[in-house]
């Protein structure tokens, strides 16, 4: 059973730093692409990142580039999200996905980032 | 950039009856375009892909058409079930993926 579990989530002040993890497993996760999207309470889903198979290349929305870094270690079957200069606008769930043929997504269950004074 | 755009925002729905989701796209995507359906408090389910191709596990009265900039999701009979939101997502522009805005289907 694929299964995607993140964590690193919580409550930060504005300006602050997280980094979000995502566990993988259930499949040979060095074999496929992941995307982080995240929801704001109430809204829809938006875009994030992309990282490739092999963490080569790398994308990012225009609202978290220069802030948010994407990365994965495949000998640890995880990807992750290091967010800095975090603001209000980034307050929300944050799924990974898994890409499993170019743009369909399998996902986590989301980890919540708050972002507070 | 691509823009999605659902249509309606909120769909009311008698168990049983028909519900039509339009997602209009601002250009080709050809057939690159998948459904995802969102309950509350869990994450998004895959249901169409490639416009009308069902995901594994998905009931057969889900179904998907449309190409170019113009898709439907259409629920041929709804059950308590599928009130939830739906949302539809380009993967023309692969990675570089985007979703519309969400379709709530709510109990009339």
């Amino acid at each position: 059973e694929v299964q995607l579990v993140e964590s690193g989530g919580g409550i930060v002040q504005p300006g602050g730093s997280l980094r979000l993890s995502c566990a993988a497993s259930g499949f040979r996760f060095s074999s496929y692409s992941i995307h982080w999207v995240r929801q704001a309470p109430g809204k829809g889903l938006e875009w994030v990142s992309y990282i490739s198979t092999s963490g080569a290349s790398r994308h990012y929305a225009d609202s978290v580039k220069g802030r948010f870094t994407i990365s994965r270690d495949n000998a640890k079957d995880s990807v992750f999200l290091q967010m800095n200069g975090l603001t209000a606008e980034d307050t929300a769930v944050y799924y990974c996905a898994r890409d499993w043929d170019g743009g369909k997504l399998d996902w986590g269950q989301g980890t919540l980032v708050t972002v507070s004074s | 950039e691509v823009v999605m755009t659902q249509s309606p925002a909120t769909l009311s729905v008698s168990p049983g009856e028909r519900a039509t989701l339009s997602c209009r796209v601002s250009q080709s995507v050809s057939g690159n375009l998948a459904w995802y359906q969102q309950k509350p408090g869990q994450a998004p389910r895959l249901l169409i892909y490639a416009a009308s191709k069902r995901a594994a596990g998905i009931a057969d009265r889900f179904s998907g058409s449309g190409s170019g900039t113009e898709f439907t999701l259409t629920i041929s009979s709804l059950q308590s079930e599928d009130f939830a939101v739906y949302y539809c997502q380009q993967y023309n522009n692969w990675p570089l993926i985007t979703f519309g805005g969400g379709t709530k289907v709510e109990i009339k």
